[in-house]
């Protein structure tokens, strides 16, 4: 079945320490999304790829930052991770903005 | 500026009794998406339905129904004979119809369901 996919499903990082989440999909879609949901809260987009266009969400942090290096693939990479970065963070795809988008079974991500 | 208001934060019925999760929205756009999407314990958000501002008929889909009401800027969502397996967080966004097109999401109503 054509997916989204999301590598690990939990990760613990320290303080400070890079950290790279993953996201791959097989239903060929133009558009990646990360979001981030902190608890009992709704997602957040951090940024998101047209193709390999990125767009980036005014008030993302500069901590955050993406790579997509083809059409199946897209990461997350949290340079310093703080306590604060401690959420569950989510893939999406879409065949292009506007159409559904179809989301990742998430990574929940622990800062010790 | 675009928003999604569901005012009721959470909801717990028993198994069986039928209920509503209310969503009213916010735009000055005259066309855009609405969507409702499941979230259960694990985690991932499931898409549930989509509907385009101009196409107001509502919809059923086995125990769940979708109410759109334009003229009240609602989106409201109905779960016939609820099962325990309903339980979770549903949320309901909004997207523009050009555009950056990004799902301006509610802040989600979390639905218990008890046997």
């Amino acid at each position: 079945d054509a997916m989204v996919i999301q590598n690990p499903r939990y990760q613990v990082t320290q303080f400070g320490k890079p950290v790279t989440l993953s996201c791959s999909q097989t239903l060929n879609h133009n558009v990646m999304y990360w979001y981030q949901q902190k608890s009992s809260q709704a997602p957040k987009l951090l940024f998101h790829y047209y193709d390999k266009d990125f767009n980036n969400e005014a008030d993302t942090p500069d901590n955050f930052q993406s790579r997509r290096p083809n059409t199946s693939f897209c990461f997350l990479d949290i340079r310093s991770p703080g306590l604060g970065d401690a959420a569950m963070y989510l893939c999406a795809t879409s065949s292009r903005t506007g159409e559904t988008q179809y989301f990742g079974p998430g990574t929940r991500l622990l800062v010790l | 500026a675009q928003k999604v208001t569901q005012a009721q934060t959470e909801i717990s019925v028993v198994e069986k009794e039928d209920v509503t999760l209310d969503c009213v929205y916010e735009t000055r756009d005259t066309t855009y998406y609405l969507f409702w999407y499941k979230q259960p314990p694990s985690g991932e958000l499931v898409f549930l339905i989509r509907r385009n501002s101009f196409d107001e008929q509502n919809e059923i889909s086995g125990r769940y129904s979708w109410n759109f009401q334009k003229s009240t800027s609602s989106f409201n969502f109905t779960i016939t004979a609820s099962q325990v397996v309903d339980s979770a967080v549903y949320f309901c966004a909004l997207s523009e119809w050009v555009g950056a097109q990004k799902l301006v999401f509610g802040q989600g109503t979390r639905l218990t369901i008890n046997p």
